[in-house]
Order: structure tokens, then C-alpha cells, then sequence
């Protein structure tokens, strides 16, 4: 099973700051990561898939990089709607795991 | 671009069952694989079950394997989360998730509904 670890747990930004989450595994994956943001009572909300790769419709002031092992979502510009849970995904190979998760707060 | 409700969550004593559902609406819901994931309370994600468009692949985390069961209906687009022997560490919220082709992770959740494992 490929454990991720993620880091900070917590993080908190001023709008304009640049944040950096990331998420090492503990083996190899390739690319095979993605990152999800949530608002509480809301669905998750996918954001960067394979690593890199931003989703339709998400603000280019996100972005993802990494393979292998090490990955890192970089959030510029910040914004108070960017107040949410991240996390990462592995679906590399069954059982599917995730990153404890991020809490940014905006102050 | 498609949704997921699910719904069936509640509180339930410790050795009981639940059955969860989730209504796919919005997009040809026959050709994604499926899956679920829950949260418990304080902790972080964890998936649960992955069933294959066709209903043919099955895979389970082994927290639950043995007493969850995952199935879908094609015809009426729901797929559902059988429940047996749940216990006090079941609590959380309990995710549907769509898998984006050639198991690439997922590009759709649900909102969650609860479950509480109480007695």
C-alpha cells in the first residue's frame, strides 16, 4: 500500500500570498496524483490531475508539479475563496490512498 | 458535466446494516467505474470500494472487505454501499466518487451522507 504524506496540515495566507502543499509517497507512482480542494458541507472539488495537469475551469493561480514521488500544489495569488481542505489522491495502483489533508485559512 | 447524491446514511447500533445509494445523474452513468470513499470525524480520507463499469471488477480496502458490498444498477443509474457488522470506527461521512477513464482518480463527488455507528 503506498502511503502519502502530506504537508503542512495547517497553513495560513493573506490574499496575494503563494502557498506550497506537498505530498510524498512512499514508493513510486509516476504521475498518478491528484489534488482535490473541499469547502466545508461541499463536494470535492478536483483541481489537478496526473500531477500537473489543471482541470477545465480551474484558475490558472494553481498548479501542480512532481513525479515519482515527490509532488507540490502551488496555490499564487491567493484568494479568500481558496479557504479550503486539500488533498491528495494516489491512484497508482488498489487500495487508492490519500494525503491527511491541508487546511488553508485566509486571514 | 453530471452529479451524485447519495443517501441512505443515519444511525445505526453497533453490529447493524445499512445500505447506501448513490443517484448518477447527468452523464452516461453505464460507462464509469465507481467508488466510495468515507472521512471519519478528525481524520482524513479514506477509500472504500472500487466496482467497474460492467460490474465486473470488485476491490475493497481491507478495513471493510468481508462486510461491505458494492453493486450498481445501470439501468437506473445508482450504485449502492451494502453495509454488515458496523462498528463504532464506521462513522464518518461516506463519499460516491466517479473514476475518470483508465483509473485515473475521480472527477466527481457527491456531497456525502452520514453515518453515525452508535449504540
Amino acid at each position: 500500500e503506498t502511503t502519502l504524506a502530506q504537508s503542512p496540515r495547517f497553513v495560513s495566507a493573506t490574499p496575494g500570498d503563494t502557498v506550497i502543499i506537498s505530498c510524498k509517497a512512499s514508493q513510486h507512482i509516476d504521475d498518478d496524483l491528484n489534488w482535490y480542494q473541499q469547502r466545508p458541507g461541499e463536494a470535492p472539488i478536483f483541481i489537478i490531475q496526473e500531477a500537473k495537469a489543471l482541470v477545465r475551469g480551474i484558475p490558472p493561480r494553481f498548479s501542480g508539479s512532481g513525479y515519482g514521488t515527490d509532488f507540490t500544489l502551488t496555490i499564487n495569488d491567493i484568494q479568500s475563496e481558496d479557504a479550503a481542505y486539500y488533498f491528495c489522491l494516489q491512484h497508482d495502483d488498489f487500495p487508492y490512498t490519500f494525503g491527511q489533508g491541508t487546511k488553508l485559512e485566509i486571514k | 458535466e453530471g452529479q451524485l447524491v447519495e443517501s441512505g446514511g443515519g444511525l445505526v447500533k453497533p453490529g447493524g446494516s445499512l445500505t447506501l445509494s448513490c443517484a448518477a445523474s447527468g452523464f452516461s452513468f453505464r460507462t464509469y467505474d465507481m467508488n466510495w470513499v468515507r472521512q471519519a470525524p478528525g481524520k482524513g480520507l479514506e477509500w472504500l470500494s472500487y466496482i467497474r463499469s460492467s460490474s465486473g471488477a470488485k476491490h475493497y480496502a481491507d478495513s471493510v472487505k468481508g462486510r461491505f458490498t458494492i453493486s450498481r444498477d445501470n439501468v437506473k443509474s445508482l450504485f449502492f454501499l451494502e453495509m454488515y457488522g458496523l462498528r463504532d470506527d464506521d462513522t464518518a461521512v461516506y463519499y460516491c466518487a466517479r473514476e475518470m477513464a483508465g483509473t485515473s482518480g475521480f472527477d466527481l463527488w457527491g456531497r456525502g451522507t452520514p453515518v453515525l455507528v452508535s449504540s
